[in-house]
């Protein structure tokens, strides 16, 4: 059973581009949630969809915008990369299942994005 | 103050030790309380998931929540080489909610 998936590992931009990363949630699970970590700090939350809605947000600025699919996969945007959005991001799957079980967010392996 | 306070360490111990790890929170209104393992360069590990106050065991771990206090505590018994990671403890109001989390721990296990 595959986990959290996301590519690309690595991405290397440079100010004022725009970059794409990708997620795949683990089987089952319906809500995505992404995350930007920055090099010593826990990880600080973007936003989260579900049923192809963002149904929170965090508080970053209207340059990070996402999607969902109907297969539950996940695409998160930057717009007019600054420096300081270099950063592990991470995707998350949580979900219940239909006998009732619920599980909470699960990671995956992040995206490592540097701006220069 | 932070929602979340996490002493960043980093904090080494003699492999076979008992390690202890903690963090406070200011939101009373967290109910489900979380243990992440990251890796160095690696996604965050759920360890542990509990939700309101008590104790939970798994293995050689232990996660213990005193909401009255707003404190909660991770536990590893007879701590390995390969438990050297940095620990984050991570909140959420509702299940399904964003989690916030502390800054990390980082536990270095000495052979």
């Amino acid at each position: 059973d595959a986990g959290v998936t996301q590519s690309p590992t690595h991405l290397i931009k440079t100010r004022g581009q725009q970059v794409t990363l990708r997620c795949s949630p683990k089987s089952g699970h319906d809500t995505v949630s992404w995350y930007q970590q920055a090099l010593g700090q826990g990880p600080q939350f973007i936003f989260q969809y579900y049923e192809e809605e963002e149904r929170q947000r965090g508080n970053f600025p209207d340059r990070f915008s996402g999607h969902q699919f109907p297969n539950y996969s996940s695409e998160l945007n930057v717009n007019a990369l600054l420096l300081g959005d270099s950063a592990l991001y991470l995707c998350a799957s949580s979900g219940e299942w239909t006998s009732g079980r619920y599980e909470t967010q699960y990671f995956g392996p992040g995206t490592r994005l540097l701006v220069l | 103050q932070k929602e979340v306070e996490q002493d960043p360490g980093p904090l080494s111990v003699p492999e076979g030790a008992i390690v202890s790890l903690n963090c406070t929170y200011s939101n009373s209104a967290f109910q489900y309380f979380m243990w992440y393992r990251q890796y160095s360069r690696k996604g965050p590990e759920l360890l542990m998931y509990t939700y309101s106050s008590g104790n939970k065991e798994d293995g050689r771990f232990t996660a213990q929540v005193d909401k009255s206090s707003k404190y909660i505590s991770l536990f590893i018994r007879d701590s390995q080489p390969s438990d050297s990671a940095t620990y984050l403890c991570a909140m959420s109001v509702n299940r399904d909610d964003k989690i916030i989390f502390g800054k990390g721990t980082r536990l270095h296990i000495l052979p």
